[in-house]
């Protein structure tokens, strides 16, 4: 099984900061990795296909980068709509989902 | 547009049974792969089973294998999970989602709780 360890577990923001996620797999996924972001009471959103893909309606200050093990999704400018819990998905090997990273309001 | 409405969700003893139902509507159901995905309360995404669009190809995850089965119906646009011997870590809400390779649409999700 791929294990997807997501850092840091807590990030303290404000709006208009820049934000970086990071996600590391336990072993190589290619570029097969998403993120998602999941609100309170809500189903998750897939924000990040094949590591630097915008999904379909997904503002441009989100973007991916990476491959390989090591990933990160970047906000270049944080909106109060964007503090969520945030996770990391890979495809190589059926499925599984990183811990999650919680983006708070500072 | 994509709906995806999860139903038959509750509570159950352990070593219970449970049968969840996902309603698929605003598109063509049989031409995608479904999967459900869990979160128990206050935790994270645990992908649980996929069918492929005929139904065909099914795949589980470990924690599941042999207790749950999935099936789907495409002349009534639905997709189930016959959840069986039920234990306490089976508690999370349910998510039918569509996709193959990532998961593009989700349900709302359905509550499954597993106590005495």
């Amino acid at each position: 099984e791929i294990v997807l360890t997501q850092s840091p577990a807590t990030l303290s923001l404000s709006p208009g900061e820049r934000a970086t996620l990071s996600c590391r797999a336990s072993q190589s996924v290619s570029s097969y990795l998403a993120w998602y972001q999941q609100k309170p009471g809500q189903a998750p959103r897939l924000l990040i296909y094949d590591a630097s893909n915008r999904a379909t309606g997904i503002p441009a200050r989100f973007s991916g980068s990476g491959s390989g093990t090591d990933f990160t999704l970047t906000i270049s400018s944080l909106e109060p709509e964007d503090f969520a819990v945030y996770y990391c998905q890979q495809r190589s090997n059926l499925y599984t989902f990183g811990q999650g990273t919680k983006l708070e309001i500072k | 547009q994509v709906q995806l409405v999860e139903s038959g969700g509750g509570l159950v003893k352990p070593g219970g049974s449970l049968r969840l139902s996902c309603a698929a509507s605003g598109f063509t159901f049989s031409d995608y792969y479904m999967s459900w995905i869990r979160q128990a309360p206050g935790k994270g995404l645990e992908w649980v089973s996929y069918i492929s669009s005929s139904g065909s190809t099914i795949y589980y995850a470990d924690s599941v294998k042999g207790r749950f089965t999935i099936s789907r119906d495409n002349a009534k646009n639905s997709l189930y999970l016959q959840m069986n011997s039920l234990r306490a870590e089976d508690t999370a809400v349910y998510y039918c989602a569509r996709g193959l390779e990532y998961f593009q649409h989700w349900g709302q999700g359905t509550l499954v709780t597993v106590s005495s």
